[in-house]
Formats: C-alpha cells, sequence, structure tokens
C-alpha cells in the first residue's frame, strides 16, 4: 500500500515566521513532489512541484526534497493569514508514466495569526 | 477555476436517483481524473483517462460509472449511491506529457449529499 504521510496539524505560527510542512512517503520509486493548497470549501490549487534532491524556491515558498529519506517539505517564509489552508502533498505513481496518478497526503492545516 | 469547470456545484440525491456529474477543461489537456475527497481522509483517485482511454479503475464500486466521450469531457453517472458516498468530487486534467512535471489542476468541486 502506498501511503503519503503528513501531520493534521493544526501547525500554527504568528504572521511573518516560517511555516515548515512536512511529508514523508512509502515508494522509493516515486519521481515528483507536489504541493497543493486548499481553502476550506475549496479545491485543491497547485503551489509547486519538485522533482530533484534539493531546494526549489518560488516567491516565499521553498519546497525540500530528499530521496534517500523519501521526504519532501514545503516552507512558507512571512507567513500571512491568507496562507491559513490545508496544504496537501502529492507523489506521483512510477507505472503510470502518461496521466500522473498522484497519491495524497491528508493534509497539514496551518493557520497563521495577525 | 476557469480552466476546469464542474457541474453541478452542488447535488443531493436519494439513494434510488440517477444522476451524473460534468467536467469541462478548457486546458487543452489530454488526461482526466475524478477524485474523491471525504472529510478526514486523503483525497482518493477513482479514475483516470488517458486520450479518452480508460487506464486506471481504483477499485471503485460499480454504482459510479465513468463516460469520456473526448478529451475535453468527462463525466460521472451515479446509480443507487450509499450515504457514505456523501463527499466533495473533484475532476483535475494534466496534459499527460510523460514527463515528470505532468501537473494536475483541479475544477471547483461537486459537493454530493446522499439521503
Amino acid at each position: 500500500q502506498k501511503e503519503v504521510e503528513q501531520n493534521s496539524g493544526p501547525l500554527s505560527v504568528p504572521e511573518g515566521a516560517i511555516a515548515s510542512l512536512n511529508c514523508t512517503y512509502s515508494d522509493r520509486g516515486s519521481q515528483s513532489f507536489f504541493w497543493y493548497r486548499q481553502y476550506s470549501g475549496k479545491s485543491p490549487e497547485l503551489i509547486m512541484f519538485i522533482y530533484s534532491n534539493g531546494d526549489k524556491e518560488d516567491g516565499r515558498f521553498t519546497a525540500q526534497l530528499n530521496k534517500a529519506s523519501q521526504y519532501v517539505s514545503l516552507l512558507i517564509r512571512d507567513s500571512q493569514p491568507s496562507d491559513s489552508a490545508t496544504y496537501l502533498c502529492a507523489v506521483n505513481t512510477p507505472e503510470n508514466q502518461a496521466g500522473t496518478a498522484l497519491i495524497f497526503g491528508k493534509g497539514t492545516t496551518l493557520s497563521v495569526s495577525s | 477555476e476557469t480552466g476546469v469547470t464542474q457541474t453541478p456545484r452542488h447535488l443531493v440525491m436519494g439513494m434510488t436517483n440517477k444522476k451524473s456529474l460534468k467536467c469541462e477543461q478548457h486546458l487543452g489537456h489530454n488526461a482526466m481524473y475524478w477524485y474523491k475527497q471525504s472529510a478526514k481522509k486523503p483525497l482518493e483517485l477513482m479514475f483516470v483517462y488517458n486520450f479518452k482511454e480508460q487506464t486506471e479503475n481504483n477499485s471503485v464500486p460499480s454504482r459510479f460509472s465513468p463516460e469520456c466521450p473526448n478529451s475535453s469531457h468527462l463525466f460521472l453517472h451515479l446509480h443507487t449511491l450509499q450515504p457514505e458516498d456523501s463527499a466533495l468530487y473533484l475532476c483535475a486534467s494534466s496534459q499527460a506529457s510523460g514527463a515528470n512535471t505532468d501537473t494536475q489542476y483541479f475544477g471547483p468541486g461537486t459537493r454530493l449529499t446522499v439521503l
């Protein structure tokens, strides 16, 4: 059973702080990793993806991937109240390359207080 | 949200009803997906279509029946559902390029309540 694990939270941080969201996955063959943000009552929206070990930065967001440890994280710098949402980690299933079948974690709820 | 649209946005149905959910993507993508999102559970992949061909059926009960007439449209036909089928049903699409960067984009979802 391929699994993606996330701490459900809530993770509470003050405005301006760095929020760190973590995700582990069970399938060593996984190649691509996605972070989605989901506001309450809305659908998931893509924040960023990563497929190489190391860091990938996009504005206030940094994704970090460590394939040896099967660990991917998302850092949000200068957190804002508008960042309060559930963050979903998703991992692709390697046997289905044309058309990406993703396995999602349950998500981590982030609350940023002003 | 306008890239992938879903109708209806809300649906209440009895267990003996038959209804259909519709999804349309305007992104020129070749793959479309149905997901189920229940409270306290991760998003569950239900069906995958690549170039109109179903490539994955994730052990979904037969009371859910997908249809993909072309690369832009996807339907989910519902019949004799159970109350535990109440959930948010999300449609997504992707380019299906085969690359690691193939990214899924979601529609707004249909909130389904089965009485």
